[in-house]
């Protein structure tokens, strides 16, 4: 199994262009989900689906979509690049079982100038 | 709203002492506590965790304590290595929502 992958490992856009953020995962895990570190903070979660066709907010949604048409990719959007969001993004995916340990990608920087 | 936090911030030791990280949250409906390393500029290597059931896990030289009455963890790191300098963070799944809440994190520097 390769786990939680994602694409691109670095990313440099310019404000106001969009992107997608690519995280799968080859577990089939129902529930997957989307961080963002900055620095002298913890992660902070972002998005989360809990299965196919099912995603909600987490605590910093703004700036971002997503959408969850299998159950292997979870891609994070960024519709309108801010300065504000250079950053580390991780994904990561569980089961959906309560209390399991939830498993973490490589991480994506991206800088926005 | 669950919060977390991770004391101290930063701790820098000679090699081959015992060390103790410390990591408090503020709501005790928790599923588990997870504690991850970090090195710089890399992904989270999980590196135990431990169910609400449950006081302690043990993985080789480390030692991770929950206490989940008081909102307290420790992470014990016996015979510190210059390997063992990262960072590492703390985090807990809430009973609510499947989400887990981070601590910023400490900084361990282990000098040779």
């Amino acid at each position: 199994n390769a786990g939680v992958t994602q694409t691109p490992k670095f990313q440099v856009l310019k404000t106001g262009q969009s992107m997608t953020l690519q995280c799968a995962q080859d577990m089939n895990h129902e529930y997957m989900s989307w961080y963002r570190q900055d620095p002298g903070m913890g992660l902070r979660l972002i998005h989360y689906s809990v299965g196919a066709g099912i995603t909600d907010q987490g605590e910093v949604p703004n700036g971002y979509n997503v959408s969850r048409s299998t159950t292997e990719d979870f891609p994070l959007r960024l519709l309108s690049a801010a300065p504000s969001q250079t950053s580390v993004y991780f994904c990561a995916s569980s089961p959906l079982v309560d209390g399991h340990e939830q498993y973490f990608g490589p991480g994506t920087r991206l800088t926005v100038t | 709203k669950q919060e977390v936090t991770q004391i101290p911030a930063a701790l820098s030791v000679p090699e081959g002492e015992n060390l103790v990280l410390n990591c408090s949250f503020t709501d005790s409906a928790i599923y588990n506590l997870q504690w991850f390393r970090q090195d710089p500029g890399k992904g989270l290597t999980s590196l135990l965790l431990i169910q609400s059931s449950q006081r302690e896990q043990t993985s080789g030289r480390l030692n991770a304590s929950l206490d989940k009455s008081s909102g307290r963890s420790t992470l014990y790191i016996a015979a510190s290595q210059p390997g063992d300098s990262a960072t590492y963070l703390c985090a807990v799944l809430g009973v609510y929502g499947n989400k887990l809440v981070f601590g910023a994190g400490t900084i361990l520097r282990v000098k040779s």
